[in-house]
């Protein structure tokens, strides 16, 4: 069974700090893996995904997520942040049907 | 280019009535997915459509129903509402044809069952 853990729910960070979110999955093969943010009662934006190749992953909005097969994990960073990062984000595994994390909602302080 | 789009926005029903969402795919999409998010909780998968057949469900009983269109567009029925289907119900698109994993999401309908 597919399924993801993401272990923090709620991170507070100060605008221009750098931002870490962690994902751990549970996939039977090589999984398909996504990272989704929403704003408040808004549908989902894709940040970025990773299929294979590269374990580093460039996305949209100065986002990256680093692939780690060893420790299932497949987390998000983004070097500094921004005001409007404020938002919920999730980490999803799967292809055609997809299983979210719980979320993490990020809070940036000015 | 048009996004996924879903109407309506917001829904307001009683207990026991029935329910239709409606989901019209990104431009060149064929699959149509739809979910179930709780508040506070992250989206759950209900079920996928393509060329006109559920392919996969996932654990919602029989009340959820769908179908999708010639065009790709799709509707979720919900009969017999309870007050726990209280949720946003997402639609994603994407192109099992080009062999497209990637979901791209709507702005959701909010449903509230009083």
């Amino acid at each position: 069974a597919q399924s993801v853990t993401q272990p923090d729910i709620h991170i507070t960070v100060s605008e221009g700090a750098s931002l870490e979110l962690r994902c751990n999955y549970s996939y039977g093969a090589t999984p398909y893996l996504f990272w989704y943010v929403q704003s408040p009662g808004q549908g989902l934006q894709l940040l970025l995904k990773y299929f294979s190749g590269d374990t580093l992953v460039q996305g949209i909005k100065g986002f990256e997520a680093e692939f780690k097969r060893s420790q299932s994990s497949f987390n998000l960073r983004k070097p500094s942040v921004h005001w409007s990062d404020a938002a919920e984000y999730f980490c999803a595994v799967g292809d055609y049907k997809l299983s979210f994390g719980a979320g993490t909602t990020v809070t940036v302080r000015a | 280019d048009a996004g996924v789009t879903q109407s309506p926005t917001h829904l307001i029903k009683t207990r026991g009535q029935q329910v239709t969402l409606r989901c019209s795919p990104k431009s060149g999409h064929d699959t149509v997915s739809w979910y179930q998010q709780a508040l506070g909780q992250g989206p759950q998968f209900i079920f996928q459509y393509y060329e006109e057949e559920e392919r996969q469900r996932g654990n919602f009983p029989d009340r959820f129903s769908g179908h999708q269109f010639p065009n790709y567009s799709s509707e979720l029925n919900v009969n017999a509402l309870l007050l726990g289907d209280s949720a946003l119900y997402l639609c994603a698109s994407s192109s099992r044809r080009l062999g497209g994993e990637t979901q791209y999401f709507g702005p959701g309908t909010r449903l509230l069952v009083l």
